[in-house]
């Protein structure tokens, strides 16, 4: 089946305390990128991927770092969680931007982080 | 940049049509589009619309743009309980997409 699937669906943590979220996708697309979700500001994009060790800052890259070492992985690094990070985070993909157009972006499910 | 505005949230009868509006600031997007994000999961494309068209159809949903005052809408017909979920109104900026906050739409018996 195809999909992006994250991980860990759910996560509490405590400030400063580095962590991963694990993105990865079956598809083999060349664009992947990572949004969080507040609520009435709708999504945000924190990074993105255009291809393989090709990533750039979304609007709100700020305490956050990426990497896309292979095609179908694009984690998402906090270094020092702080509480203004807690979100929903989604990681999504796509043929490349000009496929997203037509077939629009593959969402994960989410990861809900706490951080305390 | 550009700006993406929504209602946060509709109510409607089991039935009924269902119309929710989004209006945008930035007319250059080719593409504009519509995803559906039920509880505890992912966004799912629903329907997009090319902005040299005025109006598409499918099955249930009806996209209407606007072009002139920027406003892009999607009608539910027939509106059942499945369909309760936050509805976002998407643009394509170059190399993201930008989305409105969302609506939240609320199907009643």
């Amino acid at each position: 089946e195809a999909q992006v699937t994250q991980n860990p669906r759910y996560l509490i943590t405590v400030t400063g305390k580095k962590l991963t979220v694990t993105c990865s996708q079956n598809m083999n697309h060349e664009y992947m990128s990572w949004y969080r979700q507040d609520p009435g500001l709708g999504l945000r994009q924190i990074y993105y991927s255009m291809n393989v060790e090709v990533t750039d800052k979304g609007d709100v890259p700020e305490g956050y770092k990426v990497s896309r070492k292979e095609k179908r992985n694009f984690p998402l690094i906090l270094e020092s969680p702080s509480p203004n990070q807690t979100s929903l985070y989604f990681c999504a993909s796509s043929w490349g931007i000009i496929g997203a157009q037509f077939y629009g972006y593959t969402f994960g499910s989410g990861t809900r982080l706490t951080v305390v | 940049g550009e700006d993406v505005e929504q209602s946060l949230f509709l109510s409607v009868r089991e039935g009924d049509s269902s119309v929710i509006n989004c209006t945008y600031t930035d007319s250059s997007s080719t593409y504009l589009y519509w995803y559906k994000q039920e509880p505890g999961a992912g966004l799912q494309l629903l329907t997009y619309i090319f902005s040299n068209m005025d109006m598409k159809q499918d099955q249930r949903l009806t996209v209407l743009l606007n072009k002139k005052d920027k406003h892009l809408s999607l009608r539910i017909a027939d509106t059942q309980t499945g369909d309760s979920a936050i509805y976002f109104c998407a643009l394509r900026d170059y190399n993201k997409l930008i989305f409105g906050a969302g609506t939240r739409l609320a199907v009643h018996p």
